[in-house]
């Protein structure tokens, strides 16, 4: 049963400090997005890549984020440095083009 | 930002009775998708329709899409307290391949 795995689940941090989030796509899809979803705002595109090769980053604020994928087994999301606004739960998802897209459990974030 | 708008915002039904949600969006579409997400944990893809398509079919579930009026409507029919969730639909632009969320409809089935 394959599945969008993701670490840590939640992480708790204190403002300023860095995280770095960890997606594991499903073997064989070549496209991977990463969400971030909050009460206020719903669920947001941050980022995605597909073949690994970052596609549209447009929805993630580039002076505190990065995402890369160094390798098809592992995408990672960033944060440096943090903010009690970054406080949500980022979502991972995998997938092919113009398909369905299947999403992992999440990483819950609190930044204090 | 968010492309799509759902309606209702929430909805309480007793169990087998059916749910229709709807949603609306503003641009040209590739495809039209539903998602489900339980409370605490990730979205799971329930059913796509693609812009040539009118009605689509699987189990319990019925979407249609009217490209027309830029909306889709998500029919649960004989529901179940397992079928208590939020409910995403999700659109692919055209020549694109990211979806854009909409605001999410929150079914609650009561037994």
């Amino acid at each position: 049963d394959a599945r969008v795995t993701q670490t840590p689940r939640h992480k708790v941090t204190e403002m300023g400090q860095e995280v770095t989030m960890r997606c594991q796509p499903i073997l064989g899809h070549n496209t991977v997005f990463w969400y971030r979803q909050t009460m206020m705002q719903g669920l947001e595109l941050l980022a995605y890549f597909r073949n690994r090769a970052p596609l549209d980053d447009s929805g993630m604020p580039k002076d505190r984020f990065s995402a890369e994928m160094p390798d098809a087994t592992l995408a990672t999301l960033k944060i440096q440095p943090s903010e009690p606004r970054d406080s949500a739960v980022y979502f991972c998802a995998s997938g092919l083009p113009r398909g369905e897209q299947f999403f992992g459990p999440g990483t819950r974030l609190t930044v204090l | 930002s968010q492309q799509g708008e759902e309606d209702p915002q929430a909805l309480s039904i007793q169990e087998g009775e059916n749910a229709t949600m709807n949603c609306s969006y503003k641009t040209s579409i590739n495809n039209l998708q539903w998602y489900r997400q339980n409370s605490g944990r990730g979205l799971v893809h329930l059913i796509l329709i693609r812009s040539n398509e009118r009605e689509k079919h699987s189990g319990r579930l019925r979407v249609t899409l009217d490209t027309s009026k830029k909306s889709s409507s998500l029919l649960i029919t004989a529901s179940r307290a397992a079928d208590t969730a939020s409910y995403f639909c999700a659109t692919a632009a055209t020549g694109f391949q990211k979806l854009v969320f909409g605001t999410g409809t929150r079914l609650l089935v009561s037994p």
